[in-house]
């Protein structure tokens, strides 16, 4: 499974898009990426995922880039609930193993 | 529809014993996988059984063990515990519907907290 870079924290304020970058250089062209966010020892929530184009549901919006190899997650309108945990994953399809990294945390502040 | 749910939520046992937990996936998943988090290694994956059948296995001692019933719940055992086995144990189900290449979301349950003295 490829491997997945992100940023240890950031910061963001209340009201503003918060923007989480994730590198994923080796991903294969079934792999997809998925979006996931714990909030302080809760099962993580499931975001988003997308394989190649541009995804946005109620939640984010996920930006891919043309070669794959990196994406972001938007939180379009941060809130204090949005502080947590977000951990990008590359996924095989057809396989139920998730390798999680060690996720960016999000700290949204007044 | 009811998210999946684990039970016990929280567990304090001894070193030596056994312990089993429970997940009940969502209505309709065929897919459970199970996941152990702790501060030093983060999330990292146990098994999958996908009709009753493991999947896949992650690269966790024989102590650690599952099943998957015919109704889609899974147990996992982890047996001869150990202080290190204090963990978050999760456990996320999926459609798992035949996909050659389409991902399937999986849903975490709240999990199970565990406690070795």
């Amino acid at each position: 499974d490829a491997k997945t870079t992100q940023p240890t924290s950031m910061d963001c304020a209340e009201g503003r898009a918060a923007n989480l970058p994730c590198n994923h250089s080796t991903i294969s062209g079934n792999e997809y990426v998925y979006w996931y966010r714990q909030i302080h020892s809760q099962g993580p929530q499931y975001i988003i995922h997308g394989l190649k184009n541009n995804e946005t549901n109620e939640m984010a919006s996920l930006i891919i880039t043309e070669d794959r190899k990196s994406s972001t997650l938007i939180l379009p309108h941060a809130t204090l609930r949005d502080t947590a945990v977000y951990y990008c994953i590359v996924r095989v399809g057809g396989t139920d193993k998730l390798i999680f990294g060690t996720g960016t945390r999000l700290q949204v502040f007044p | 529809k009811a998210g999946v749910t684990q039970t016990p939520r929280y567990l304090i046992k001894t070193r030596g014993q056994q312990v089993t937990l429970s997940c009940s996936p969502i209505s309709g998943h065929r897919s459970v996988s199970w996941y152990q988090q702790t501060p030093g290694q983060g999330l990292q994956f146990l098994f999958e059984y996908f009709s009753e059948t493991q999947r896949n296995k992650g690269n966790f001692p024989g102590r650690f063990s599952g099943r998957q019933f015919s109704n889609s719940r899974s147990e996992m055992n982890v047996s001869t515990l150990e202080l290190g086995d204090s963990a978050l144990y999760l456990c996320a189900s999926s459609l798992a519907l035949a996909s050659g290449g389409a991902g399937e979301t999986q849903y975490f349950g709240p999990g199970t907290r565990l406690l070795v003295l």
